[in-house]
């Protein structure tokens, strides 16, 4: 059974940072594109970042450029993504997704709520 | 203001048919696969449809997807109360090179 499991998030001031993870297993996570996408309070789905099978490959939304990181750990199964420079409009509700596009599995979302 | 344009709500009664209706470009829709997903409240989104037209197992037949050029459609037959959720459409632009989403179809069964 395909499983995603988010961790990180919580409450973080403005200009801090959160480092995100997503824990997959069954599957061959080495196979696959990954993906973050968020969704802000009572909005619809923003897609954020995603990261080729090798990492070699990376996209992400102008918003976040420059200050986050999306990264993947094949030997760990896991994923991450690296939050700097967090603004307000940053809160979320973060989920992993499998695959670059076509989110054949999302994981149950942690919250990252930005405010001073 | 989403790449993808979709119906902001949508109702029918039960056991009746509603269609949700996703528009784009030639940059997203008009060359790639969409996918369309169902978020019932409080929960995560789930694929319900992949490569326009197919289910991924598991999905029963009532729901169905098309596209035509620029734009796709859903369509839910035999609606259920259980259908209530927010549905988005989403896919690659291509020129953009970014996922894009549609912003979202809430579908009420009265």
């Amino acid at each position: 059974e395909v499983q995603l499991v988010e961790s990180g998030g919580g409450l973080v001031q403005p200009g801090g940072s959160l480092r995100l993870s997503c824990a997959a297993s069954g599957f061959t996570f080495s196979k696959y594109w990954m993906s973050w996408v968020r969704q802000a309070p009572g909005k619809g789905l923003e897609w954020v970042a995603n990261i080729k099978q090798d990492g070699s490959e990376k996209y992400y939304v102008d918003s976040v450029k420059g200050r986050f990181t999306i990264s993947k750990d094949n030997a760990k199964n896991s994923l991450y993504l690296q939050m700097n420079s967090l603004r307000a409009e940053d809160t979320a509700i973060y989920y992993c997704a499998r695959k670059g596009y076509k989110f054949d599995y999302w994981g149950q979302g942690t919250l990252v709520t930005v405010s001073s | 203001q989403s790449v993808l344009t979709q119906p902001p709500s949508v109702s029918a009664a039960p056991g009746q048919k509603v269609t949700i209706s996703c528009s784009g470009s030639s940059s997203n829709i008009g060359n790639n696969y969409v996918s369309w997903y169902q978020q019932l409240p409080g929960t995560a989104p789930k694929l319900l449809i992949y490569e326009n037209n197919k289910r991924p197992s598991g999905i029963p037949d009532r729901f169905s997807g098309s596209k035509s050029g620029t734009s796709v459609t859903l369509g839910i037959t035999g609606l259920q109360t259980g259908d209530e959720a927010d549905y988005y459409c989403g896919t690659w632009d291509s020129s953009l090179s970014v996922v894009v989403f549609g912003g979202g179809t809430k579908l009420t069964v009265l």
